[in-house]
């Protein structure tokens, strides 16, 4: 049972460039959200969804897009990167109407 | 809309001694509050949470949390502050009534100094 595993651990891009972080969870997990960490700011919800084929937008979701085509995957997409996406994003997990999220280990992204 | 608020950036506490870090909630309906704790370059761990019944919540590694509905506070506490505890701390709440996710405070360092 591996829980919620993140892929890349660490990404460096230029501005202008895309790329799509991924999101994976094994406990059948209904909820899954996205979060962005900022010194001093704590956790930002981005983009989050009920279940497969649904999503709704978080607290600052410009500049991301987000697809749920199964229970497993969450990927978060960045079409075009900004220096100010510059950040350590989180994925986490819950049973629906469940209360306590499963958070993954992160990816740190730099962009240039 | 919900919030959190931690008003102390840094808590320092000498070993040995009771620590509490400080969080006060804003949510429309009935709260769900959560603490996490987040340990360098890791991701957030669940501490303990709060969702209905008695005010005093027990939860990993010693830590608890009094529910305090009159005050909108949920602080966290510990009889007795380890060097291990220091960590960087985050308060959390959810309003039971929609699927939102969680909103977190800015966050606590607490720092416990042999």
């Amino acid at each position: 049972n591996a829980g919620v595993t993140q892929t890349p651990k660490f990404q460096v891009l230029k501005t202008g460039q895309s790329m799509t972080l991924q999101c994976a969870q094994d406990m059948n997990h209904e909820y899954m959200s996205w979060y962005r960490q900022d010194p001093g700011m704590g956790l930002r919800l981005i983009h989050y969804s009920v279940g497969a084929g649904i999503t709704d937008q978080g607290e600052v979701p410009n500049g991301y897009n987000v697809s749920r085509s199964t229970t497993e995957d969450f990927p978060l997409r960045l079409l075009s990167a900004a220096p100010s996406q510059t950040s350590v994003y989180f994925c986490a997990s819950s049973r629906l109407f469940s209360e306590t999220q499963y958070f993954g280990p992160g990816t740190r992204l730099l962009v240039l | 809309a919900q919030s959190v608020a931690q008003p102390e950036d840094q808590v320092n506490v000498a070993e040995g001694n009771p620590l509490t870090v400080k969080c006060t909630y804003s949510v429309s309906g009935n709260p769900y509050l959560f603490w996490y704790v987040q340990y360098p370059n890791r991701g957030l761990q669940f501490l303990l949470k709060y969702i209905t019944g008695d005010n005093l919540v027990k939860g990993s590694y010693g830590f608890e949390a009094e529910f305090n509905k009159s005050q909108t506070s949920f602080h966290l506490k510990k009889p007795s502050a380890l060097v291990s505890d220091s960590a960087l701390y985050f308060c959390a709440v959810r309003d039971n009534r929609g699927a939102d996710g969680l909103t977190f405070g800015k966050g606590t360092h607490l720092i416990i100094q042999p």
